[in-house]
């Protein structure tokens, strides 16, 4: 057990449809960052927050969106789903705002059907 | 269920024998890279990790080689086990900011 919780492992979701991931940091660590990972392809960094602010992003669709909660809990939401968005997300999290002792959860699969 | 990357490039090799995987990163200024193992329906687990004043660094089993002048990067897994059989991939990280690149991995399958 990494320390990094996500829910759910698995979902299905027809299109068009929003769904709400979740991840829960390591304990002590402020830091929260969605990926990515679909077939044939390596992760791809979505969105980071820390401490509850969006402090970086990456090629996260304008139809996905997160957030970062008092309790360092973290969202992220998908909406307006379509096939492509099938994929696995992870949830990593950090103590500080830079990428050292970086810990991944074990993911959240998505089928989009 | 089988994870990601179905189409990944696969190294087979026969139990107790040496593995080595490659790969190629893409930032010359990338100072700091990691190793990690990703079993099916798990996230990403550390390995192995290096920083660039270093060419190589070891550990239980593994012992990766760094080559900054050909931005190349190879993980060594000695007396491979079937517990080893996994996708692996390669991530860099700059000044350690928050952003890693990731590589798409390689399969490794053990053999009996």
């Amino acid at each position: 057990d990494s320390g990094v919780t996500q829910t759910p492992k698995h979902l299905i979701t027809a299109t068009g449809q929003r769904v709400t991931l979740r991840c829960s940091p390591r304990s002590g660590d402020l830091s929260v960052y969605w990926y990515q990972q679909s077939l044939d392809q390596g992760l791809q960094f979505l969105i980071q927050y820390y401490n509850g602010e969006e402090r970086a992003k990456g090629n996260i669709l304008e139809r996905f969106s997160a957030q970062q909660f008092p309790d360092l809990h973290s969202e992220l939401n998908l909406s307006s789903l379509e096939l492509g968005d099938s994929a696995l997300y992870f949830c990593a999290s950090s103590p500080s705002t830079g990428g050292w002792g970086y810990t991944f959860g074990s993911g959240t699969r998505l089928t989009v059907v | 269920g089988e994870s990601v990357g179905l189409h990944l490039p696969t190294l087979s090799v026969q139990e107790g024998d040496n593995s080595i995987i490659n790969c190629a990163y893409s930032n010359s200024a990338s100072d700091y890279f990691i190793w990690y193992k990703q079993e099916s329906g798990k996230g990403p687990q550390f390995i192995i990790d290096i920083r660039s004043n270093m060419d190589k660094r070891q550990g239980q089993r593994v012992t990766v080689l760094l080559n900054k002048t050909v931005k190349h990067l190879s993980l060594q897994i000695a007396a491979t086990q079937p517990g080893d059989s996994a996708v692996y991939f390669c991530a860099e990280n700059i000044g350690g900011t928050y952003k890693y690149i990731f590589g798409t991995g390689t399969r490794l399958k053990v053999l009996a």
